[in-house]
């Protein structure tokens, strides 16, 4: 079962700040969080693995709570650059594959 | 280059002739997977392999056939394509630290 990611879309103009949620109704091992621009693969931003961690890539951040089951990617000051559809990917317990959401399409307007 | 290579990049075929989309990587990963990607349904997996003749389904295989012979390959075989086979599909590879890695895509339609 894929898990679901909210919002599905999302307008900013640049410099604001955004949050992608990604919920699971499985016990998760890890979560990753992927950038595909249109035309392109996905790209890897972070995996982020079970213990409540926080991660962060300049001003891309991201959290994983495993007792809610849930993880989100913060996006702070957004930049023009940041356009994009995210995915995030869930990897559960007993299985040996990654599960992708339906994704968030971001679009920054100058 | 670290890289994953997926030929052909689009491909036009007629329901019932099999076709042969080609994956290969050249960073010695063991874990290798193939995505369709459709409008509103995100990534959804259709087979992955942990190794060399190892393979296993994933969440949407009907339809599709893969081998992994060699570890650096893993083909996608459609026997009998079908219009609802029309998608664009992804090749990822993987090493221990889980990040994949994604080919280029291959845009498919089935007519």
């Amino acid at each position: 079962q894929q898990p679901v990611q909210s919002p599905q879309a999302v307008i900013l103009r640049e410099g604001e700040d955004a949050v992608i949620n990604c919920s699971s109704s499985k016990a998760l091992y890890s979560v990753h969080w992927y950038r595909q621009k249109h035309g392109e693969a996905p790209v890897f931003l972070m995996i982020l693995l079970k213990g409540g961690e926080q991660k962060g890539h300049e001003k891309i951040s991201a959290s994983f709570n495993e007792k809610k089951q849930q993880s989100s990617l913060y996006l702070t000051a957004s930049q023009l650059s940041y356009s994009g559809t995210y995915f995030c990917g869930t990897w559960d317990f007993g299985n040996e594959k990654l599960t992708f959401g339906t994704g968030t399409r971001l679009t920054i307007i100058p | 280059e670290a890289q994953v290579t997926q030929n052909p990049r689009y491909l036009i075929t007629v329901t019932g002739k099999k076709l042969t989309v080609t994956c290969s990587q050249n960073m010695n990963h063991e874990y290798m997977s193939w995505y369709r990607q459709d409008p509103g349904l995100g990534l959804r997996q259709i087979y992955y392999s942990m190794n060399v003749e190892v393979t296993d389904k994933g969440d949407v295989p009907e339809g599709y056939k893969v081998s992994r012979k060699e570890k650096r390959n893993f083909p996608l075989i459609l026997e009998s394509p079908s219009p609802n086979q029309t998608s664009l599909y992804f090749c990822a590879s993987s090493g221990p630290s889980g990040k994949l890695f994604f080919g280029s895509g291959t845009q498919l339609s089935v007519l």
